[in-house]
């Protein structure tokens, strides 16, 4: 089945800076990857996701970017705010039928104003 | 249109006693989905629903644990009986019929925390 590790557990940055989340995946057939975003005391949502035949996506201040070969993806977000502070948790499909996810373990991402 | 709701949102019991979580997928999703986390932890699968059907169970930890989804519209997920173990937040997610080539999107919902004493 897959493994999906994510690093760093916590991360702390001031405003403006920016913050990088990096997962590495095992089962070489993943197709597909979803970044989700948890404020506290609220639902995990979809931020942003890529698909294994592009290797970099961008939506406003955000960006993911995947390496194959590497079995790698990270998550890149610029200029970050003080709402961006919240738990974000990588993704990959547990088989290749795009179905059950397999999580990374979270980051917990702290932005100072 | 509505998101995925789950009830309730919050649950204290005693070990031993049984708890019933429920989830309403977005109506007409198809795909259903039960996860788990536990403090500081992963979201880990447990059950996944292809409308009435269970597609794939092999996250569910024991046999105090049953799913079901009658009529392929709400979930419900009872344990029975509670262990300790069993404390975190159970998360429900819903998503549309699967295709070749299309990406899962899952939707999730509030999560039920679960606190067994």
């Amino acid at each position: 089945g897959e493994n999906v590790e994510q690093h760093p557990s916590t991360l702390s940055v001031q405003e403006g800076d920016s913050a990088v989340i990096k997962c590495t995946y095992s089962d070489s057939a993943s197709n597909y990857f979803p970044w989700y975003k948890q404020e506290l005391g609220k639902r995990p949502q979809l931020i942003i996701d890529i698909r294994s035949n592009v290797g970099e996506k961008k939506d406003q201040r955000i960006a993911v970017t995947l390496n194959k070969t590497a079995k790698h993806f990270s998550l890149h977000i610029t200029e970050t705010q003080p709402e961006d502070s919240a738990v974000y948790f990588c993704a990959a499909p547990k088989d290749s039928g795009y179905s059950t996810l397999t999580f990374g373990k979270g980051t917990m991402l702290l932005v100072s104003p | 249109e509505a998101g995925v709701t789950q009830f309730p949102s919050h649950s204290v019991i005693e070990k031993g006693q049984t708890v019933t979580l429920r989830c309403d997928p977005i109506s007409g999703h198809d795909n259903l989905y039960w996860y788990r986390r536990v403090m500081g932890k992963e979201i880990k699968f447990l059950l996944h629903f292809v409308k009435e059907s269970k597609q794939d169970e092999s996250g569910m930890p024991n046999n105090r644990f049953l799913a079901e989804r009658t009529g392929g519209t709400y979930s419900t997920l009872k344990v029975q009986p509670a262990e300790l173990e069993d404390s975190g937040v159970y998360f429900c997610a819903s998503s549309q019929r699967l295709g070749t080539g299309i990406g899962n999107i899952q939707y999730f919902g509030a999560g039920t925390r679960l606190s067994v004493l």
